[in-house]
């Protein structure tokens, strides 16, 4: 099944101590997502790539940064995670070309803790 | 510019009962409207959706829809709740011209007794 796929499920990091987190889609969808949700709250978008340019969100910290190599795979990178980034991080995909159905479609998420 | 509210951020039905999530919204072009259901430690799964066409929309698990352009609304229904439907709802707005850019609602905690 086409899905979205997001590795690890829970992550364990140290204050200060950079840590990845991984997004596979094989939706072939060309807009990808990263969302940061913490607890009770919605979803706050931390920025997308349309297909390889990179869109920034105003108040995104400098802390957060993403690479996206391929059509497939986007990553997520906290430089210095502090104990305010432990949250839920979201990955989604959608498709914008003709046809495409708008939604976004999301990964199960990735828990953040920073200890 | 769009946002979205949610009315209730926590509702409790009884098993059986008919559930009812608002959701209004305000965007300056005509909207693309979402229900999103979470269920904990997991993502976001896409109930239903109303882009053009029947206002009425039916998804999954026996939810539906209707947006009221009038009322700015697209409250989510369901007749009869099941154990299973306890979740957080989300509900979104997109912009049919911002290339699937979503706004969410804060959420509604649906829980549901026995």
């Amino acid at each position: 099944d086409a899905m979205v796929i997001q590795n690890p499920r829970y992550q364990v990091t140290q204050f200060g101590k950079p840590v990845t987190l991984s997004c596979s889609q094989t939706l072939n969808h060309n807009v990808m997502y990263w969302y940061q949700q913490k607890s009770s709250q919605a979803p706050k978008l931390l920025f997308h790539y349309y297909d390889k340019d990179f869109n920034n969100e105003a108040d995104t910290p400098d802390n957060f940064q993403s690479r996206r190599p391929n059509t497939s795979f986007c990553f997520l990178d906290i430089r210095s995670p502090g104990l305010g980034d432990a949250a839920m991080y979201l990955c989604a995909t959608s498709s914008v070309l003709a046809g495409g159905r708008y939604e976004q479609y999301f990964g199960p998420g990735t828990r953040l803790t920073v200890t | 510019a769009q946002s979205v509210t949610q009315l209730g951020s926590h509702v409790s039905v009884s098993e059986g009962a008919l559930v009812l999530l608002r959701c209004n919204y305000s965007s300056s072009v005509p909207p693309y409207l979402f229900w999103y259901v979470q269920y904990p430690n997991q993502g976001l799964q896409l109930l239903l959706k109303y882009t053009t066409g029947a206002t009425l929309v039916k998804g999954i698990n026996g939810f539906e829809a209707e947006f009221k352009k009038s009322e700015t609304s697209f409250h989510l229904t369901k007749p009869s709740a099941h154990m299973s439907d306890a979740a957080e709802y989300f509900c979104a707005v997109s912009p049919n011209n911002a290339g699937n850019m979503l706004t969410f609602g804060g959420g509604t905690r649906l829980m549901v007794k026995p």
